[in-house]
């Protein structure tokens, strides 16, 4: 079955970076994509960008292209995010889930597995 | 960007309920919208894509319809598992964007 495994809790300083994770499995890695979005406490999901493993190609929200990077190993089907210059307003959920955007706007495949999420807290 | 703009922000509803959330994109994005229920404490989970398809595993008493820009999203008979957050996604182009979340509270 269809898992994406991500990596557990990061308390981090204002102006640290974090490195998240996402391993994937019950499926071939390469032949999705992987999309990050985080929820903030209170507040609904923000996407935050997407990554094809086959090819490294990105896509990003607009707010978060100068200080996030997502990059993805094939050799251990795990995808990751890294944001940098963290403040509290980064203080979130971060979930991957997966995505099909190679098959075409009509697949079905956008958004239809999640990992459990990720808490990233800043704070001094 | 597409702003993705959702309505009523909140509604109370009783078990037995029909109800409907609408979900207006500012750009034409066809049929490439998702809609996904969140309960508290738990991931969201996919209900509808391509605008009208349901996610297998979902019961029937959830439909989506729409095309173009204008959007809903209709639960019949509420059950007491239905109280949750409802979120609307275009994929339609990048960057894609979530609506801002409508909350159905029991009355």
């Amino acid at each position: 079955q269809v898992q994406l495994l991500q990596s557990g809790a990061e308390v981090k300083k204002p102006g640290a970076s974090v490195k998240l994770s996402c391993k994937a499995s019950g499926y071939t890695f390469t032949s999705y994509e992987i999309s990050w979005v985080r929820q903030a406490p209170g507040q609904g999901p923000e996407w935050i960008g997407w990554i094809s493993v086959y090819n490294g190609n990105t896509k990003f929200a607009h707010k978060f292209q100068d200080r996030v990077s997502l990059t993805s190993d094939t050799s251990t089907d795990t995808s990751y995010l890294e944001m940098r210059s963290l403040t509290s307003d980064d203080t979130a959920i971060y979930y991957c889930a997966r995505v099909g955007h190679n098959y075409g706007l009509d697949s079905p495949y956008y958004f239809d597995f999640w990992g459990a999420g990720t808490l990233v807290t800043v704070s001094s | 960007d597409i702003q993705m703009t959702q309505s009523p922000s909140a509604t109370s509803a009783s078990v037995g309920d029909t109800i409907t959330i609408t979900c207006r994109a500012s750009h034409i994005i066809a049929n490439y919208l998702a809609w996904f229920q969140q309960r508290p404490g738990s991931l969201p989970k996919r209900l509808i894509y391509g605008a009208s398809s349901l996610q297998t595993g979902v019961p029937s008493r959830f439909s989506g319809s729409g095309s173009g820009t204008d959007f809903t999203l209709t639960i019949t008979s509420l059950q007491p598992e239905d109280f949750a957050t409802y979120y609307c996604l275009q994929y339609n182009s990048f960057p894609w964007t979530f609506g801002q979340g409508t909350r159905v509270e029991i009355k």
